[in-house]
């Protein structure tokens, strides 16, 4: 059973399109995360949500808007895509109270042309 | 400026051979530091440390953390080519459990 699921993994679509990255966890956390992870495999945190409310909220472009209609859901919403979007996303997961549960999802490999 | 550096950036070492790999960081409301290790697909936990000078051990890997200098050390004992990999350190901060994650380490090991 996948415990951090994203879909889709490979996403390539043209520049100025809206385009939706869904994530679900089925290991009842209470805290979810979206990074996004450069061409240097840096690692930056973009959202968090713990039990549906916006914990944190870093500096991205407002074309990107994350949702989360439950615990278990984050989606992440980019408007207007631009060729630096290009990136790998990370959904991740975690018990807010223990950070070891940290569990990331495999990634969405996203590409604009 | 919140920031985690790592070291070395890449390194290429043969079968058997022991590497350490270095965090450094600089964070406010530092929580613990956790080691990572990404392979094609997402990042898989490795150790968090909390208290300094207390090493945690698995297996061939172990890990200690320094808070008055404010660094952590991976080490890996007789290398195996499936350690080839990215090694991610990320400081856990106590707002909101932001992380703040290094630039990795890519490690090859060479049979």
């Amino acid at each position: 059973d996948t415990a951090v699921s994203q879909t889709p993994k490979y996403l390539v679509t043209q520049m100025g399109n809206d385009k939706s990255i869904k994530c679900e966890q089925n290991l009842g956390h209470d805290t979810m995360y979206w990074y996004k992870q450069d061409s240097k495999k840096f690692l930056k945190i973009m959202f968090s949500y713990n039990n549906k409310e916006l914990i944190i909220n870093e500096t991205v472009p407002n074309r990107f808007s994350p949702k989360s209609p439950d615990k278990a859901h984050l989606n992440l919403h980019i408007n207007s895509l631009e060729l630096g979007d290009s990136a790998v996303y990370f959904c991740a997961s975690s018990q807010f109270t223990a950070p070891g549960t940290y569990t990331f999802g495999s990634g969405t490999r996203l590409t604009v042309v | 400026e919140d920031k985690v550096v790592q070291s070395p950036l890449s390194l290429v070492v043969h079968e058997g051979d022991t590497v350490t790999l270095n965090c450094s960081y600089e964070v406010t409301n530092f929580r613990s530091l956790l080691w990572y290790k990404q392979e094609k697909k997402a990042p898989t936990f490795l150790f968090m440390l909390t208290s300094s000078g207390i090493e945690k051990k698995s297996g061939r890997l172990s890990s200690i953390l320094d808070k008055k200098e404010l660094f952590s050390i991976l080490n890996i004992t007789a290398t195996q080519t499936g350690d080839s990999a990215v090694y991610l350190c990320a400081a856990l901060l106590n707002t909101g459990n932001q992380f703040y994650f290094g630039t990795g380490t890519s490690l090859t090991v060479i049979p």
